[in-house]
């Protein structure tokens, strides 16, 4: 059983590239998040989705773009890099329902030159 | 959601207990407390949650004030791996296809001290 997997750990990118993070879990749960973890700071949400086929912005979604592939797979994509998106980018997910408990993933470091 | 406060850091002994404090004055009556930790570089891990009375688990205590007012956490013999941010959020119930978010602030570094 391995919960939510995010690949991939490390990525660098040149300013103006694109890339999708992907996220899938194994737990059959419903929701998906993507979160966002700069130095210092605490996480902040990019996207969400509160079952497979629903997408809704998080708060800081600019410059980011995701797909709810199926209910196991939630990806996030750059389409042109910024040095800001420069973070630690966590994917999780829940049951979506009742008492929430979200899984995390173990991360992508990304750095953006 | 109702806002946390929580103290920035804390030290604790090892083998120790860690009581690490959360404020929410302005819960309701159908929120929730929830606590995480998130361990250095690692993704959060989910911890313990609670309504109204106290809850333990095999990782922690949770206690809940009569007036739901503020709350603690407890790690009742603390180690060096407990050393990490505790995040504590309070969430309203989540109904199927409802859209919620869970906040994460800045929560209270702990380090326990050998």
């Amino acid at each position: 059983n391995a919960g939510v997997t995010q690949t991939p750990k490390f990525q660098v990118l040149k300013t103006g590239q694109s890339m999708t993070l992907q996220c899938a879990q194994d737990m059959n749960h419903n929701s998906m998040y993507w979160y966002r973890q700069d130095p210092g700071m605490g996480l902040r949400l990019i996207y969400y989705s509160a079952s497979e086929g629903t997408t809704d912005k998080g708060e800081v979604p600019n410059g980011y773009n995701v797909s709810r592939l199926n209910k196991r797979e939630f990806s996030l994509r750059l389409e042109s890099a910024a040095p800001s998106q420069t973070s630690v980018y966590f994917c999780a997910s829940s049951l979506g329902q009742g008492i929430e408990k979200l899984f995390f993933g173990s991360g992508t470091q990304l750095s953006v030159l | 959601d109702a806002k946390t406060t929580q103290p920035p850091s804390m030290d604790c002994a090892e083998g120790r207990a860690a009581n690490l404090p959360c404020n929410h004055s302005t819960i309701s009556g159908n929120e929730y407390v929830y606590w995480y930790r998130q361990i250095h570089s690692q993704g959060p891990q989910y911890i313990i949650h609670g309504l109204k009375n106290n809850e333990t688990n095999e990782m922690a205590s949770l206690i809940i004030t009569e007036d739901r007012k503020s709350s603690t956490l407890i790690l009742p013999h603390a180690t060096l791996r407990d050393t990490a941010v505790y995040y504590c959020i309070v969430r309203g119930f989540q109904y199927s296809g409802s859209a919620r978010q869970l906040t994460f602030g800045s929560g209270t570094q702990l380090t326990v001290l050998p």
